[in-house]
């Protein structure tokens, strides 16, 4: 079975501080790995997927098979980028996402 | 970008009545769209995909036969709340697969509609 744990809820930092929202999974195969946001009163959007390993608005992520971990990076937390999280696993094919509870990102000024 | 639209956003009804949520990708053809269920404070749930042409595949628990799914159109999938009770209130969203290259379709999530069932 596949399983997607985000274990922080909310997630409170600073202006100007680093970011890390962290993700585990748990599947046997080879997962596509990826991160979705949601601000404020908007729709589910992709931030970002590690097959592309490309960074979008500062954030990166590297997935560690090893540990079984996709955690969500940003050295430089800005306001805007306080949000809903969601980091998302899934089978390769057109199959559905699993996602994970969510961490709420608060970047305070 | 793509482009996925639900409607409405927002249904209060009776219980006892059915309410249909339509989502439609405005852009696209999407042959997979995939139905979710979220909960306040929760994380999104699958509860089923919705193939063009076919039948919806139902994830373990969901009623199929309280929850319609009809993917009639490359374009929309309509999902039916059959006597809907209070229990059913809560945030349904749902997203369709473009197809991308290679083997990568990537998901995009429509607004979401919020049902009430008083």
């Amino acid at each position: 079975a596949q399983r997607v744990t985000q274990p922080e809820k909310l997630l409170s930092v600073f202006k100007g501080a680093p970011v890390e929202l962290k993700c585990n999974y748990s599947y046997s195969g080879s997962p596509e790995l990826f991160w979705y946001v949601q601000y404020s009163r908007q729709r589910l959007q992709l931030l970002l997927r590690h097959i592309s390993r490309e960074s979008i608005k500062g954030f990166t992520a590297d997935l560690n098979k090893g540990e079984t971990s996709f955690h969500l990076k940003k050295p430089f937390a800005q306001e805007e980028d306080s949000a809903m999280y969601y980091c998302a696993l899934k089978r390769s094919g057109n199959t559905p996402l699993v996602f994970g509870k969510g961490t709420r990102l608060s970047v305070i000024a | 970008g793509a482009v996925v639209s639900q409607h409405p956003s927002r249904v209060i009804c009776k219980s006892g009545t059915s309410v249909k949520i339509e989502c439609r990708s405005l852009d696209f053809q999407a042959t997979t769209m995939f139905w979710y269920r979220q909960f306040p404070k929760q994380s999104l749930m699958l509860m089923a995909t919705s193939n063009e042409g076919s039948k919806a595949t139902y994830e373990q628990g969901v009623e199929k036969d309280k929850f319609l799914i009809n993917h009639a159109s490359l374009t929309l999938s309509t999902l039916t709340v059959t006597s809907a009770h209070p229990e059913d209130s809560s945030f349904y969203i749902c997203s369709a697969t473009r197809p991308g290259q290679g083997t990568y379709n990537e998901q995009f999530f429509g607004p979401g509609t919020r049902l009430t069932v008083l």
